[in-house]
Formats: C-alpha cells, sequence, structure tokens
C-alpha cells in the first residue's frame, strides 16, 4: 500500500523568501503525485501534478515540485513567497487500479505554512 | 468548465440525529466520486468512492453511507450521528486515469 509522509508539520517563513515543503512517499510502482493547498475553511485545490516525463513539474500561483526516484520524494518549491500563501499543503500519491479509471489518494498529514511580514 | 458543490456549507446537529450530505458535479459525465473526513490537526480520510451510479465502496467501517442516485449526485448520510462524526467532509470528483481529484467546498460538521 501508499504512503505519504511530511516532516514538517509547521513551517514559518518570511515573504519574500524562498521555501521548500518536503514529501516522501512510498510506493510499489511508478507514483503519480500531487500537490494540494488547503486555505482554513476552504476545499483543496490542486498546485500540481507529476504523472510522467520531466522531473519538474510547475504549478499554478508560481510553484514547482521535483520528482526525485532515488530519494522517494516530491518537494514543492517556490523561490519567493507571498503573504497569500500562508496556508496548509498536502501532498498526495496515487494509485490506479488496472484498467480502471478509480484512483485512490493517499494524502500525507499536511504542511502548515505560515508567513512573516 | 467543471464545478463542484456541497450543502449545507455548515451543520450543527444532535447526537443521535439523521444526516444527509449533498454532492453534486457539474460540466462533466461520468465522474468517479470521493467523499473525504477531515478531522481537526489531521489529513484526509478516505470513506466512500463510487465509480458509477449505484455503485459504491466503502474504506472504513462507521456510522456513515454513502449513495449515488444520479451520475453527478452524491449523497453521505447517517441514521444516528455520533459525537465523532464530527469534522469538515469533503467531495471529490475525478475524470478517467488522468488521475487528480477535485474537490467542493466542503461541509463542517459539528456534532453536540
Amino acid at each position: 500500500a501508499q504512503s505519504v509522509t511530511q516532516p514538517d508539520i509547521h513551517i514559518t517563513v518570511s515573504e519574500g523568501a524562498s521555501l521548500e515543503l518536503r514529501c516522501n512517499y512510498s510506493y510499489g510502482a511508478t507514483p503519480y503525485l500531487f500537490w494540494y493547498v488547503q486555505s482554513p475553511g476552504q476545499g483543496l485545490q490542486l498546485l500540481l501534478k507529476y504523472f510522467s516525463g520531466d522531473t519538474l513539474v510547475q504549478g499554478i500561483k508560481g510553484f514547482e515540485a521535483e520528482f526525485k526516484r532515488s530519494q522517494s520524494s516530491f518537494n514543492l518549491r517556490k523561490p519567493s513567497v507571498h503573504w497569500s500563501d500562508a496556508a496548509e499543503y498536502f501532498c498526495a500519491v496515487g494509485a490506479w487500479a488496472g484498467g480502471t479509471s478509480y484512483g485512490k489518494l493517499t494524502f500525507g498529514q499536511g504542511t502548515i505554512l505560515t508567513v512573516h511580514p | 468548465s467543471q464545478t463542484i458543490h456541497q450543502w449545507p456549507a455548515t451543520l450543527v446537529q444532535p447526537v443521535g440525529s439523521p444526516l444527509s450530505l449533498e454532492c453534486t458535479v457539474e460540466g462533466t459525465s461520468n465522474p468517479n466520486l470521493y467523499w473525504y473526513r477531515q478531522a481537526a490537526g489531521r489529513g484526509l480520510q478516505l470513506l466512500f468512492y463510487s465509480v458509477g451510479i449505484g455503485q459504491i465502496s466503502s474504506e472504513v467501517p462507521q456510522n456513515l453511507s454513502a449513495s449515488r442516485p444520479q451520475d453527478r449526485q452524491f449523497i453521505l448520510s447517517s441514521k444516528k450521528l455520533l459525537l465523532s462524526d464530527s469534522g469538515f467532509y469533503l467531495c471529490a470528483w475525478s475524470v478517467g486515469s488522468s488521475g487528480g481529484q477535485f474537490f467542493g467546498p466542503g461541509t463542517r460538521l459539528t456534532v453536540l
């Protein structure tokens, strides 16, 4: 079974600083990987996803993530954080059941990002 | 474009009362549909998923049930709520094998 670990429960950065949120996964095959963002009291918004190909993927809001198979990691990065980026971030790994279209996602526990002015 | 709706947005219910949360998707056909629960300070727990009308799979045994009476409608129910049912309930959809799930705005349920 797949699993996801987000080692950092809470991260604080200053506005304008760079950001890296860590994600490690466990999955027997090539994973489908996702990053989501959740503002308080809201649903989850998909930031970016990795299926195959280029290991550096670009997402919305200036985020990017790099898939490193050797390290089983999919870390999220942003070169300059804005105050509006304060939210909770979830990494997820997907497994697809053979020929069906059903896809189960397993989520990490989330990382809360605080941005100081 | 596709949109997903959930209602109500918030709900306060007494222990032992019934529950019905509704989720509808627009702008797509034959979606896979999912119900998640997010407890305070914890990640997302998949409760149910559905790949078609009338097809429901449960991920964890619990006090809840789900139904899919129409292609783009997914309902989460309970006959008698427990305190432990409190949480933030999220509905999501996906299509095909392209991956990625898209979430609704959620329902905050408080059981007193």
